[in-house]
């Protein structure tokens, strides 16, 4: 089973709010990776959890905030994000965060419109 | 450094064959070949690692030249299933990967 859920699958939210996303995965991987996808463009990496601690933070706004509270579970914080956070936020994982040998499986994506 | 994928769009008929190119001017670790549908997640195909070995899945295979920094994507006998956008993935040493721009394949009946 190579499965990695996310929830919610889609998200609307003001600029005022905040909410979680969520995405989960029970083939024991102990790498963890968040992904922001804008339309017609590749997946772009946000950040990266090994052994439940952040190893890699793109330069991200500290409006994004991860969070890996155990080895199945990864959560992204979002507040007062803007209209051009709008995007397709995907979750993957793998076995373990290894020097490209490693598959990465991504889940469906939560697609978030800002307003 | 964001790999080079060509070209970019690709228009077949089902049953033609395309291939797909990806490049680096950095040395790669490995090569990831991703298939994503309108509206999907990336779905995994296939990963290549130093060697230059060459893979296959279904009628779908690669290969990849390290010296070079090269790896080409075959699908052969394409099916109307084949159609979405391939991205190309390369890792370096900074443990990340990065995704070409991807190639827009569309196979018709």
């Amino acid at each position: 089973d190579t499965e990695v859920t996310q929830t919610p699958k889609h998200l609307v939210m003001g600029m005022t709010n905040k909410k979680s996303l969520k995405c989960e995965q029970h083939m024991g991987h102990r790498a963890m990776y968040w992904y922001k996808q804008k339309a017609k463009k590749p997946p772009e990496l946000m950040f990266v959890y090994s052994y439940e601690k952040l190893s890699i933070n793109e330069s991200v706004p500290s409006r994004f905030s991860p969070e890996c509270p155990n080895s199945s579970l990864l959560n992204l914080h979002l507040h007062a994000l803007q209209p051009e956070d709008s995007a397709l936020y995907l979750c993957a994982s793998s076995r373990v965060l290894a020097g490209g040998s490693e598959t990465q499986y991504f889940g469906p994506g939560t697609r978030l419109l800002v307003l | 450094q964001q790999p080079v994928q060509s070209p970019q769009a690709v228009i077949l008929r089902e049953g033609e064959d395309a291939v797909i190119n990806c490049s680096s001017s950095k040395a790669l670790y490995s090569v990831h070949w991703y298939r994503q549908k309108h509206g999907e997640a990336p779905v995994f195909l296939m990963i290549l690692l130093k060697g230059g070995e060459q893979k296959g899945h279904e009628k779908i295979s690669a290969s990849f030249n390290e010296k070079k920094q090269q790896s080409s994507l075959y699908l052969t006998a394409s099916q109307l299933s084949y159609s979405g956008t391939y991205f190309c993935g390369t890792v370096g040493s900074n443990y990340k990967l990065t995704f070409g721009k991807g190639t827009l394949l569309t196979v018709n009946p």
